[in-house]
């Protein structure tokens, strides 16, 4: 399969918990995006990411959010001292770089619910 | 600021019906816009996008979108929608790289 993957999908914490999520984008991207899904929502962008470069976070990603790309590859998001507001879909995204308009591919999202 | 809306939360149609889904969006730029579509169970794809030339375009699964500028609009349409429409659509507006979502339509089409 050569689209993006995210893993775990499911993910059950007690709140004040950290959780880490990974990202696979597909190979040839360098662009490669966060975003956060809740219930009767579009999805959220919170981090950008171009090779290893963070070049964007949203004001959604608070402190206790970090996002690293360390090779330009794979992506990790961590949540620190999860709280149940944090319970969503995270979504990863990659794309070609070059043009705002190149599509973005999805991958299947890891769930997340903070108890 | 930019932002996307989209005035149909849910709709329920029959089988063979015409659909139109409405977005309208805000942005200062140069407006490159998709849909998405994300069938139960199942990750966001792409239906369609624009980003030049013809403001009609067309896109997989016999949809198009008609984009008119003077109306900031990007509305979705379908001619005749299936039982396997079923899913939820999501207007999106590139910014310079990230995309602003509209909270998305379900569309629910009965047999």
């Amino acid at each position: 399969d050569t689209g993006v993957s995210q893993n775990p999908r499911h993910k059950i914490t007690k709140r004040g918990q950290n959780v880490t999520f990974r990202c696979d984008p597909i190979s040839e991207h360098n662009r490669l995006y966060w975003y956060r899904q809740t219930l009767g929502q579009g999805p959220e962008f919170l981090t950008y990411f171009q090779n290893e470069a963070q070049l964007e976070k949203s004001r959604l990603l608070s402190d206790r959010f970090s996002a690293e790309r360390p090779k330009g590859s794979f992506s990790t998001l961590e949540i620190q001292r999860t709280e149940q507001g944090d319970s969503a879909m995270y979504l990863c995204a990659s794309s070609l770089g070059g043009e705002s308009y190149n599509e973005q591919f999805f991958g299947p999202g890891t769930r997340l619910t903070v108890l | 600021a930019q932002s996307v809306s989209q005035h149909n939360h849910h709709v329920i149609l029959s089988e063979a019906a015409s659909l139109e889904l409405g977005c309208n969006y805000s942005y200062g730029g140069t407006v490159n816009l998709f849909w998405y579509v994300q069938y139960p169970g199942q990750h966001l794809q792409l239906l369609l996008k624009y980003f030049s030339g013809d403001p009609l375009v067309k896109g997989i699964k016999g949809f198009e979108a008609e984009f008119i500028k003077s109306k900031f609009s990007f509305n979705l349409r379908k001619p005749s929608v299936q039982w396997s429409d079923t899913a939820e659509y999501f207007c999106a507006v590139a910014g310079t790289y990230k995309y602003i979502f509209g909270t998305g339509t379900r569309l629910k089409v009965l047999a």
